[in-house]
C-alpha cells in the first residue's frame, strides 16, 4: 500500500494567499522528504525533515512532523504564481528497504 | 557540476520492442534510483543501487525489466518485449550516500508504445 499519501488531490488559491498541503504515511519513518514537480518532469528537492525535528522552514516553505499523527504538512506562504506545481511527500521505511515511498502527489494551481 | 542527466528525452516506440534508457548520476553520487510515473500518479520506485551491493530489484514490475550499473555510474534500464502499458515517464535520481539523503533527479524519459 502507499506509504504517503497527500490530501488534497488538488488544490486551487489565489496568488498571495498561503496553501498547505497535508501528507500522511503508514510506517516508522527516519525522515520525510517534500519534492516540486514542474510539467510531470523531474523533480526537485524542496525540504528534508528528520523523524526528530518538528518543524523546519525554508524561505516560504514551512514544514511540521507529527510522528504520532504519521503525518506532516507543507506550508506555502505568500504564493505566486511561480508555484504552480504538484507536490510529493516522500517516507523511508526505518525497518524497510532502502528506498523512498513517493504519494501520489497535491497539484498546486496559483491564480493570478 | 552537471546534474543527472537522462537519454533520450522522449522514446516512440512499437509495441514488442524493446528499449533502453540511460541515466547519468551526479559524479561522486554512490546510490541510483529509477523510478516510474504513468500520468497525473506519483513515482512508483523500480530499482536501487547503492555503490557495489546488490541491486534493490523489488519494485521491477516484471521479467521484462532490467537494469545495470557499469562502473558504479552510468545506469541503463532495459524494457524488453515493451507493452503499451510500459508508457510512462521514467525518472532517475542519484543521492550521495542513500535514501536518508536528498535525491536529485533527472529531466525523465517520456517512453509512448504503440
Amino acid at each position: 500500500s502507499q506509504q504517503g499519501e497527500e490530501d488534497p488531490q488538488a488544490l486551487s488559491i489565489q496568488e498571495g494567499e498561503n496553501a498547505t498541503m497535508n501528507c500522511s504515511y503508514k510506517t516508522s519513518i527516519n525522515n520525510l522528504q517534500w519534492y516540486r514537480q514542474n510539467s510531470g518532469r523531474g523533480l526537485v528537492h524542496l525540504i528534508l525533515i528528520r523523524s526528530n525535528e518538528r518543524e523546519k522552514h525554508s524561505g516560504r516553505l514551512r514544514v511540521t512532523l507529527d510522528t504520532s499523527k504519521k503525518s506532516s504538512s507543507l506550508l506555502i506562504t505568500a504564493s505566486r504564481a511561480a508555484d504552480t506545481a504538484s507536490y510529493f511527500c516522500a517516507t523511508d521505511n526505518r525497518q524497510g528497504a532502502q528506498k523512498l515511498v513517493f504519494g501520489q502527489g497535491t497539484r498546486l494551481t496559483i491564480n493570478p | 557540476g552537471a546534474g543527472v542527466s537522462q537519454s533520450p528525452s522522449n522514446k516512440v516506440t512499437e509495441k514488442g520492442k524493446d528499449v533502453e534508457l540511460r541515466c547519468d548520476p551526479i559524479s561522486g553520487h554512490t546510490a541510483l534510483y529509477w523510478y516510474r510515473q504513468s500520468l497525473g500518479q506519483g513515482l512508483e520506485f523500480l530499482i536501487y543501487f547503492q555503490g557495489n551491493s546488490a541491486p534493490d530489484k523489488s519494485g521491477l514490475p516484471s521479467d521484462r525489466f532490467s537494469a545495470e550499473r557499469t562502473g558504479g555510474s552510468v545506469s541503463t534500464l532495459t524494457i524488453q518485449r515493451t507493452q503499451q502499458e510500459d508508457s510512462a515517464v521514467y525518472l532517475c535520481a542519484s543521492s550521495l550516500a542513500g535514501v536518508r539523503e536528498t535525491q536529485y533527479f533527472g529531466p525523465g524519459t517520456r517512453l509512448l508504445v504503440l
